[in-house]
């Protein structure tokens, strides 16, 4: 079986830099996804680690260790419109490329 | 950007009666599923379907459950004798065959079961 663990609310202040932690325990271990959602909308795909290290794409960065089964989400340059729940999700190498997904972080960005 | 369409938007239905949720899928896309999230809870993993059937099915997809592909373009979820607890977020998704890493997702049917 699978488990994610992320914490369940995140504040930061606009402009800032937060990180959205995410540990995992699965039996095989494939990679590591990041989600976003707006208010119950459609989750849209932000990033993926299949090595250590770190992703960046634009404001977002995604990092992994895999001897640690710990990733996590980076923010950069926190704008109003990053409030939303972000999920990671992770692919477990059983056979399956269906991501088993967390519960998600309510990231609120205050002015 | 292409987009997956999933409609109705919100369907209400009385418990016991049979539904049918529909998604359009991106055109050139391979991989189609099904995934629900209770109000306030994780996006659980409904069904997967490659090649017109099913690939893989979670414990939830049991026999009430049934998918469907009846033509090039739409990938239905139909739920027979619906229950109070199916009320939820369903969302469908698809990727192509080189977007095993990210999904496309619609922007869900909200169910409430009554």
């Amino acid at each position: 079986g699978q488990s994610l663990e992320q914490p369940s609310e995140v504040t930061a202040v606009e402009g800032a830099i937060v990180q959205i932690n995410c540990t995992y325990q699965t039996s095989g271990f494939y990679g590591l996804s990041w989600y976003q959602q707006h208010d119950g909308g459609a989750p849209t795909f932000l990033s993926y680690n299949a090595l250590d290290g770190l992703e960046e794409t634009g404001r977002f960065s995604s990092f992994l260790s895999r001897s640690d089964s710990y990733g996590y989400l980076l923010l950069q340059e926190l704008q109003m419109k990053d409030s939303a729940s972000y999920f990671c999700a992770v692919r477990d190498q059983g056979g399956s490329y269906i991501p088993t997904f967390g519960r998600g972080t309510s990231l609120i960005v205050h002015p | 950007e292409p987009e997956v369409t999933q409609t109705p938007s919100h369907q209400v239905t009385q418990m016991g009666q049979e539904v049918i949720l529909r998604c359009v899928p991106i055109s050139n896309h391979l991989y189609f599923y099904w995934y629900r999230q209770i109000l306030g809870q994780k996006v659980e993993f409904l069904v997967s379907f490659y090649n017109n059937e099913i690939s893989e099915k979670s414990e939830i997809f049991d026999d009430q459950f049934s998918v469907e592909r009846p033509d090039g373009s739409n990938f239905t979820l139909k739920i027979r004798s619906t229950k109070l607890e199916d009320s939820a977020m369903y969302f469908c998704a698809s990727h192509g065959q080189s977007d095993i890493y990210g999904y496309t997702f619609g922007s869900g049917t909200r169910l409430t079961v009554v």
